[in-house]
């Protein structure tokens, strides 16, 4: 009832494409959402989030579409660029202290 | 740069050893959570604290305790290595609790 499970594991897109990234979770207590960016060596970096709300939140190149009817939500990257060649991983709260749960990440590689 | 500090970077100790991994929060930030990131587990919350009290629990072994100290800063006590507690341990802040959390670069543990 804990997992948040994100696919792919990993992607790879050509530059200007659209990178899509999937997560779907059981915990209906979850009530927090945001999408955290890796690159080597350094920490996760927060991207963007959204709470149920709303069904999409958009944040230059990058937008969270969210269902909650079906317990989903996604990552687009439009105009990937190779800058973006990272690893992204989904996670989700809920309840007043707010901990994370992650997915396990999915490794975009983005090709010029 | 996330505001976020940690000490040190890097860590090579011996199995049966302890060591002590410290955080410190961005300015202002009262929450700070303690996540563990490994290959075959992924990103682990282990343990949070909130202006000085600890708030909530996670997949934290007996072996390892934490604590917040006045000026908000945090340590991460490692104690008994194993071999497979070599990971990326990452402190992360947030002002308020369930709050956006702000991740430092990590301290990679090596136990050999």
């Amino acid at each position: 009832q804990q997992q948040v499970k994100q696919s792919p594991q990993s992607l790879i897109v050509q530059k200007g494409g659209i990178s899509i990234i999937n997560c779907a979770y059981e915990n209906t207590a979850f009530d927090y959402f945001p999408w955290y960016q890796q690159f080597p060596g350094k920490g996760p970096a927060l991207l963007i989030a959204i709470r149920p709300d709303v069904s999409e939140k958009k944040e230059g190149r990058f937008t969270i579409s969210f269902n909650k009817s079906a317990k989903q939500f996604s990552l687009h990257i439009m105009d990937s660029q190779p800058g973006d060649s990272a690893t992204y991983f989904c996670a989700a709260s809920g309840g007043s202290q707010g901990n994370l749960i992650f997915g396990k990440g999915t490794k975009l590689s983005v090709k010029p | 740069d996330s505001g976020v500090t940690q000490t040190p970077k890097h860590l090579i100790t011996a199995t049966g050893q302890r060591v002590t991994l410290r955080c410190s929060p961005r300015s202002g930030d009262l929450s700070v959570y303690w996540y563990q990131q490994s290959l075959d587990q992924g990103l682990q919350f282990l343990i949070q604290y909130y202006n000085g009290e600890e708030r909530a629990k996670g997949n934290i072994l007996e072996r390892f305790s934490a604590q917040q100290f006045p000026d908000l800063h945090s340590e991460l006590n490692l104690s008994s290595l194993e071999l497979g507690d070599s990971a990326l341990y990452f402190c992360a802040s947030s002002t308020v609790l369930g709050g956006e959390q702000f991740f430092g670069p990590g301290t990679r543990l090596t136990v050999l």
